[in-house]
Parts: structure tokens; sequence; C-alpha cells
């Protein structure tokens, strides 16, 4: 099972509001990772999480405040977001990647619209 | 900075011709190269490279890496409509001690277009 699930497909905001999305692997991947893609872009990397613990931060602006209760789950949270924010967000998760080299799968994102 | 440079940016191809798509690469301390096929939504796991000369094989898919000259190779045997997605290469940088920052740089893209 290479499968990496996230939630919702599809959310539209408002400046004003809060929302969070969800990742979630059942692989027993160790790291987890949240990317940015823009359409016709390469998706671009946002948020790394190893062993739970938050070890890269792409200087992303603090509206977006990732969270990985476990090792199963990513979430983040939206605050206060702008019309630029408006992307796919997509989640994807790899084994230790203290371990050696491993692909890094991804979900199938969540379509976010500003507005 | 990491850089990775995909040609063509786009190609249109009949169904049963074979393409080549190139992806190039600047890194410091490289670790793998990756190549992932995005349809509607998610990329989703082709190959990982990490040594020269050696191809990696999948059906009518194969890629091969060159260290030396810094490039890597996709091709794509027979294609077939379903084979029309975007094809994006990304390379892994090591961090310090040879273990994995996970960053992945990815590339433009190709975009592949197979006509009936």
């Amino acid at each position: 099972d290479t499968e990496v699930t996230q939630t919702p497909k599809h959310l539209v905001m408002g400046m004003t509001n809060k929302k969070s999305l969800k990742c979630e692997q059942h692989m027993g991947h160790r790291a987890m990772y949240w990317y940015k893609q823009k359409a016709k872009k390469p998706p671009e990397l946002m948020f790394v999480y190893s062993y739970e613990k938050l070890s890269i931060n792409e200087s992303v602006p603090s509206r977006f405040s990732p969270e990985c209760p476990n090792s199963s789950l990513l979430n983040l949270h939206l605050h206060a977001l702008q019309p630029e924010d408006s992307a796919l967000y997509l989640c994807a998760s790899s084994q230790d990647r203290l371990a050696g080299v491993s692909e890094q799968y991804f979900g199938p994102g969540t379509r976010l619209t500003v507005t | 900075e990491d850089k990775v440079v995909q040609s063509p940016l786009s190609l249109v191809v009949h169904e049963g011709d074979t393409v080549t798509l190139n992806c190039s690469y600047e890194v410091t301390n490289f670790r793998s190269l990756l190549w992932y096929k995005q349809e509607k939504k998610a990329p989703t796991f082709l190959f990982m490279l990490t040594s020269s000369g050696i191809e990696k094989k999948s059906g009518r898919l194969s890629s091969i890496l060159d260290k030396k000259e810094l490039f890597s190779i996709l091709n794509i045997t027979a294609t077939q409509t379903g084979d029309s997605a975007i094809y994006l290469c990304a390379v892994e940088a090591s961090g310090a001690g040879g273990t994995s920052y996970g960053k992945l740089t990815f590339g433009q893209g190709t975009i592949l277009t197979v006509h009936p």
C-alpha cells in the first residue's frame, strides 16, 4: 500500500477564516512533507517533518502552521490567508530519511481557493 | 542553489511513437534523482536513480542517470494516450553526514501529449 490520503479535496475559504488540511499515511513512513503547487509550476517544498519533529521550514509565512500529532498524521493549519495562497497543497511521505535513500509518495492534494 | 532543468518543456506525439525526456541538474552533494508522472492531481512515483549507468525499467518506461555529465533521461516506447501527463524530474541533495534533507528540487516539467 503506497497510499497517502488528504482531506478535503477542495476548500474555499475567506481571508478571515481558519481552516485545516489533513494528511494521513499508514506505510510506517517517518518523514512527511507539505508542498505547494501553483498552476503550471512544479511543487515547492514548504515543510518537512522527521520523526514528528519539524526539520525544515522553507521560510513559509506564519499564516501556515504545520502540525504532526503522530507518525501517521500531518496537518496544515491555515489562518488569514491571501488570494495568492490559492494553490494545490500536496502532502508526501517517505521512509525514515536517516536510514537511506527513499522515494517520496504524494497524496492527491487539496485544491485551495482563497476568496 | 540547486537547479534542475527539463527539456523539452512540451512534446506532442502520436500513439506508437518513442519519446525521450531530458533532465539536467546542478546540485551540491547529489543523493538521488527521481522521476514522477503528474496527471490531474498527485505526482505518482516512477523511478529513483542513484547510480550512474544502471537502467531502470518498468514496462514501456525506462530511465538512466549519468552522474558525470549530470543528467538523466526518461524513455517511453510505444506511447499510448494514457501516457499524456506532465513528467517531473526532481533531485535530492544530502545534508551533513550524507543524510537526507528530504528536500526535492523539481524541474519545470515536460508536458507530454499523445494523440491517437
